[in-house]
């Protein structure tokens, strides 16, 4: 299956700093999304993304597929935007099969 | 908004105990999958269906049983629990045609004693 690494692992902010969050793959992709996962357990997605730059409101991200990466880019963090973020790609000879990296684990502190 | 809903928010299970965990979503998608969460190592795909009665196996389906018999509701099944599937579990859904995005529910934490 496609490797996927998200770097760093952990992330310690203060609130009003900036971040960017890095997803590495093995392989071609099809599909390519982020996710928020809250301290309940919640995953949200974020972005959909296989290509090219995306922005809603303070975030946005970018994946540049030819280079098998993409970036998620927090501005301004809040609180609320502690938790731990995921990628995931979708393998571009196995539709419908999605790979998770082990995430970033984001700490942002008042 | 696409609704996943997972049945059971907290379980607690003996050993050797079956175990339902019930997934239904309201947006009429073809795609349902179970995946389970553990520290460290991010979610696994345990199965997906993308039809009716239909279901693939994903990277770890030792264990693990699905049930798909109508396009809403996809089951998980724990034939005889044991203390290494205590996990959290994630239901998912999504679309064949287009974007192709996951919508989550808000998962399952099982615990076998």
């Amino acid at each position: 299956g496609i490797q996927v690494e998200q770097s760093p692992p952990d992330l310690i902010l203060q609130e009003g700093a900036n971040s960017t969050l890095r997803c590495n793959f093995s392989d071609s992709v099809n599909n390519l999304q982020w996710f928020h996962q809250n301290p309940w357990g919640q995953l949200i997605n974020l972005f959909y993304i296989p290509s090219g730059t995306k922005q809603n409101g303070r975030l946005s991200a970018t994946t540049v597929a030819t280079e098998r990466y993409s970036l998620l880019y927090i501005s301004s963090s809040q609180t609320t935007d502690s938790g731990v973020y995921f990628c995931a790609v979708e393998s571009g000879y196995n539709f419908n099969k999605f790979y998770f990296g082990s995430g970033t684990k984001l700490n942002v502190k008042p | 908004d696409v609704k996943v809903t997972q049945s059971s928010r907290y379980l607690v299970k003996r050993t050797g105990e079956k175990v339902f965990l019930e997934c239904v979503q309201d947006m009429d998608h073809e795609n349902m999958f179970w995946y389970r969460q553990d520290p460290g190592l991010g979610l696994r795909l345990i199965y997906f269906s993308y039809d009716v009665k239909m279901k693939e196996k994903g990277d770890i389906p030792e264990g693990y049983s699905v049930s798909r018999e109508k396009k809403e509701r996809f089951s998980l099944i724990l034939e005889s629990a044991s203390t290494n599937q205590t996990s959290m579990y994630l239901c998912a859904s999504s679309r064949t045609t287009g974007a192709n995005v996951l919508t989550f529910g808000a998962g399952s934490r099982l615990t076998v004693l």
